[in-house]
């Protein structure tokens, strides 16, 4: 049972270039996240999805585009790479049921340069 | 928007001593989730408060909701090494969307 899969585990962008980060749910669950960590805040929600075809924002989506085309995969795209993205990124994924615990990847460290 | 604060930011004991830290929010929260996340590692969900002025416990480790469901606790009975890591609250809602509370980083010496 391989849970959230996130991948790359880590990447070095030069500042303009583009990248999706991918992310993958082998439960069955509805609801998917993807969250920003950064020393002393955090984590902050990007985007999230309810379900398949059904997207919306977060605390700090600008600069981050995503889609859900299928239950088990919510890719996160960074189109046109700034410093300031730099972070590290987790992919989390919920049952459908309210309340109840997020399960996360193995995050993606980011640094743009 | 909604916020909740996490205090301390920060926090360092000796082994065997005790440890708590403390989630506030401005609003009425309909649930509160704690996580724990260890150096290099991701989140990973400890419990979870709906009722007001519930407490629950995992061996060393109490958890409280307030009876306004304004503010949460986790205090940590005689710490361990293997209690070192950052600790979130998080809040929910129907639509299972997560915000997370700035974290308490917890040290534990030897």
């Amino acid at each position: 049972n391989a849970g959230v899969t996130q991948t790359p585990k880590f990447q070095v962008l030069k500042t303009g270039q583009s990248m999706t980060l991918q992310c993958a749910q082998d439960m069955n669950h509805e609801y998917m996240s993807w969250y920003r960590q950064d020393p002393g805040m955090g984590l902050r929600l990007i985007h999230y999805s309810v379900g398949a075809g059904i997207t919306d924002q977060g605390e700090v989506p600008n600069g981050y585009n995503v889609s859900r085309s299928t239950t088990e995969d919510f890719p996160l795209r960074l189109l046109s790479a700034a410093p300031s993205q730099t972070s590290v990124y987790f992919c989390a994924s919920t049952g459908s049921r309210a309340n109840t615990e997020a399960f996360f990847g193995q995050g993606t460290r980011l640094t743009v340069v | 928007g909604q916020q909740v604060m996490q205090i301390p930011q920060y926090q360092h004991v000796q082994e065997g001593e005790d440890f708590t830290t403390y989630c506030n929010s401005s609003t009425t929260l309909s649930n509160i989730q704690w996580y724990k996340q260890r150096p290099g590692g991701h989140p990973v969900f400890l419990i979870q408060l709906v009722k007001s002025g519930e407490v629950k416990k995992q061996k060393r480790l109490t958890f409280q909701f307030g009876e306004a469901k304004k503010n949460s606790s986790l205090h940590i009975t005689a710490t361990q090494t293997t209690d070192v890591g950052t600790y979130f609250c998080a809040y929910g809602g129907a639509t299972n969307k997560l915000i997370f509370g700035t974290g308490t980083l917890l040290a534990v010496q030897p």
